[in-house]
C-alpha cells in the first residue's frame, strides 16, 4: 500500500541554520503530497503541500519540491529560527477518490537552538 | 474561533474498562475523522464521517471500536474492553468538503491521549 519513510529525528539544529528533512513514499497512481507540524501543546496543522509532479509547496520560509522521479518530497528552510522547534510529519493520500486517508511518517523532531 | 475540541485531553484506564473519547469538530464542517497515533508512529486512518454516516470505516482495528456522529456534528469514538495495546494518542480531524467532492484541508484537535494499564 502507499507508504511514506522520513528521516529519523531528532534533529538539533542551532538558529539560523539550515533545515532539511527527507521525505520519500511509495504509491500507486498521482498522490498529492503534505508536509504537517505539531507544535508543543497544538494539533496537527498543515503546513504545506503539493498536488502533482515538480509543484513546490511554500509556506512560513518552508519549501518543498514533489519530484517523481525521485519520488521524494524533502522539506527545507534556509534559516530556522527557535520557533521552528517541532514535530514534523510528510504525509500522501491519492488526489481522487477516498482522500481523506492520509498515509504519514513516523515524524521527525526538531529542536532549535537559540 | 474554536477549532477542533477533543476530550478528555488525558484518559487512565484499566485494561477491560469501556471508554469513549469525544470530538467537537469546527463549526459546520461536515466531514470528520478519527486517526490514531501511537508512541514513534505517524497518525494512522481509523474512521471518516460524512454527515451522520461512517463513510469509510476500514481503519478501525477490531469490533471493539465504535464510533458514532448522531447529529452529524459531535463524534464519540467507543472502545469496549480496553486492552494494553490501545494506548495511543486519538486525534480527531474536521473538513469542509472541497470543490468536486474533494476534501478540503484536514483541522486536527490536540488529541486524547489514552492509557490503558
Amino acid at each position: 500500500g502507499d507508504s511514506v519513510t522520513q528521516m529519523e529525528g531528532p534533529v538539533t539544529l542551532s538558529e539560523e541554520a539550515f533545515l532539511t528533512i527527507n521525505c520519500t513514499y511509495t504509491a500507486t497512481g498521482y498522490p498529492s503530497l503534505f508536509w504537517y507540524v505539531q507544535y508543543p501543546g497544538e494539533g496537527l496543522q498543515l503546513l504545506l503541500k503539493a498536488t502533482k509532479a515538480d509543484d513546490k509547496g511554500s509556506n512560513k520560509g518552508f519549501e518543498a519540491t514533489y519530484r517523481k522521479e525521485t519520488t521524494s518530497f524533502h522539506l527545507e528552510k534556509g534559516s530556522v529560527q527557535v520557533s521552528d522547534s517541532a514535530v514534523y510529519f510528510c504525509a500522501l493520500n491519492q488526489a481522487w477518490g477516498n482522500d481523506y486517508k492520509l498515509s504519514f511518517g513516523a515524524g521527525t523532531t526538531v529542536t532549535v537552538r537559540a | 474561533g474554536a477549532g477542533v475540541s477533543q476530550t478528555p485531553s488525558n484518559k487512565v484506564t484499566e485494561k477491560g474498562k469501556y471508554v469513549e473519547l469525544r470530538c467537537d469538530p469546527i463549526s459546520g464542517h461536515t466531514a470528520l475523522y478519527w486517526y490514531r497515533q501511537s508512541l514513534g508512529q505517524g497518525p494512522e486512518f481509523l474512521i471518516y464521517f460524512q454527515g451522520t454516516g461512517a463513510a469509510d470505516d476500514s481503519g478501525l482495528p477490531n469490533d471493539r471500536f465504535f464510533a458514532v456522529r448522531p447529529e452529524g456534528s459531535v463524534s464519540t469514538l467507543k472502545i469496549q474492553r480496553t486492552e494494553r495495546g490501545d494506548s495511543a494518542v486519538y486525534l480527531c480531524a474536521s473538513s469542509l468538503l472541497g470543490e468536486t467532492g474533494r476534501t478540503g484541508e484536514l483541522f486536527f484537535g490536540e488529541g486524547s491521549r489514552l492509557t490503558v494499564l
